[in-house]
């Protein structure tokens, strides 16, 4: 079993409509969680950060974590084609200097 | 503020040749990471650095591979030789962590722009 999995798309939305990204984590002392986009030929650049229990909100973007299930998840509220990327879930876990990271979830908003 | 500064941007060199990247931290930052990506396998961890100490170099493929740390604002990371399937992008990171055992941090890794790297 991987550490952090996501599923790896492509995950194609209309333009305007909410894009879903999940990841789940095997570390179930794991504390903080990122999401990083990375476009083609890009480094990763944060999104969002979410450290407790239930829904975090920048703007178009919801972070939602639930560290009984192990799971944490992305909303992208009225997705614009810019949006198409590479979305990539991080993992801080615990007693660990280490950032675990899933392999992506290509994402395609079709305008 | 400055980011995370890599060079060179691009690297193009023979196979065999010795190859060094490097990497410039945020300030500040106490832990720095060198990752590899490719379209097959992601984004590997390659080592990271806490305070100038390497911490966990298992990522390191091969005695090819070496890095160093000698103070907070420089990083290396050595191939020698270098191999075709050495070929990548070269990611530094860099972030600001408590101490193991500590308070929990949302602290995030911020990654400079990355080193392409191609062994002919």
């Amino acid at each position: 079993q991987k550490e952090v999995e996501q599923n790896s798309g492509p995950l194609s939305v209309p333009e305007g409509a909410i894009a879903s990204l999940n990841c789940t984590y095997s570390d179930r002392g794991s504390q903080s969680f990122f999401w990083y986009r990375q476009y083609s030929g890009k480094s990763p650049e944060l999104i969002m950060s979410i450290y407790s229990n239930g829904d975090k909100e920048d703007g178009r973007f919801t972070a939602q974590l639930n560290k009984a299930s192990q799971y944490v998840s992305l909303l992208i509220r009225d997705s614009q084609p810019s949006d198409s990327a590479t979305y990539l879930c991080a993992v801080h876990g615990s007693g660990t200097y280490k950032y675990i990271f899933g392999t992506g979830t290509r994402l395609k908003v079709l305008a | 503020d400055a980011g995370v500064i890599q060079s060179p941007r691009h690297e193009v060199t023979e196979m065999g040749q010795e190859v060094t990247l490097r990497c410039k931290p945020i300030s500040g930052h106490n832990s720095l990471f060198w990752y590899r990506q490719t379209m097959m396998r992601g984004l590997e961890l390659l080592i990271y650095f806490n305070n100038n100490v390497p911490i966990d170099d298992s990522g390191m493929p091969e005695d090819r591979f070496s890095a160093k740390m000698p103070n907070a604002s420089f990083s290396t990371l050595k191939i020698q030789p270098s191999e075709p399937r050495d070929s990548a992008v070269y990611f530094c990171a860099s972030s600001l962590i408590p101490p193991v055992g500590g308070v929990a941090s949302d602290q995030p890794q911020h990654f400079g722009d990355g080193t392409r790297l191609s062994i002919l």
